[in-house]
């Protein structure tokens, strides 16, 4: 059984501060790694994708990569109260490249 | 391009009932994906279709199923609904191995 683990949170940051948000994947073969946010009401947007080791940087986002580890990691920098939503960490792995999901982290930027 | 459409917003069926959602990708993806979501159990996969074949499927009974048209477009059924499955069901589509691109879902109440 693939597996995806995230912690639950809540995760409280103030404004401004940097928000680190932590994924774990149980399949070794696993391809493909994505970032989605989701406002409450709302459906997952896709933020980020990486799909090597390494950092990956789009304006106040970093995704981090370490295979070896099976390590998935999303930074927020300056953090803004509109960052407040929840954080599903999605890993794509096998030959059809099925999305499996973590149970998301919810993030509460404070003001 | 045109997002992810799904129709409809909201549905209130009861018990024993049955229900049909539908999806249309965004134009020239083939794969379709279907995901239930609830608040205690997060996203779980339904199941993914591409090229009207199902190609992968999670741990629903056999009251779910779906189907996929010539067009790319798809529909999932569920029938004798149960309280249980209440949720948002979030269709998703995408190009070969890009990201998923959700819609704005299907909020199911089953009274």
């Amino acid at each position: 059984q693939k597996e995806v683990e995230q912690n639950s949170g809540p995760l409280s940051v103030p404004e401004g501060a940097i928000a680190s948000l932590n994924c774990t994947y149980s399949d070794r073969g696993s391809q493909s790694f994505f970032w989605y946010r989701q406002y409450s009401g709302k459906s997952p947007e896709l933020i980020m994708s990486i799909y090597s080791n390494g950092d990956k940087e789009d304006g106040r986002f970093t995704a981090q990569l370490n295979k070896a580890s099976q390590y998935v990691s999303l930074l927020i920098r300056d953090s803004q109260p509109s960052d407040s939503a929840t954080y599903l960490c999605a890993v794509s792995s096998g030959s059809a490249r099925q999305l499996t999901f973590g149970s998301g982290t919810q993030l509460t930027v404070l003001p | 391009k045109a997002g992810v459409t799904q129709t409809p917003r909201y549905l209130i069926k009861t018990r024993g009932q049955q229900v049909t959602l539908s999806c249309s990708p965004i134009s020239g993806h083939r794969s379709v994906s279907w995901y239930q979501q609830t608040p205690g159990q997060g996203l779980q996969f339904l199941f993914e279709y591409f090229s009207e074949t199902q190609r992968n499927k999670g741990n629903f009974p056999g009251r779910f199923s779906g189907r996929q048209f010539s067009n790319s477009r798809s529909e999932m059924n569920v029938s004798t609904l149960e309280l249980g499955d209440s949720a948002l069901y979030l269709c998703a589509s995408r190009d070969r191995d890009s990201p998923l691109h959700f819609g704005n879902g299907t909020r199911l109440t089953v009274t």
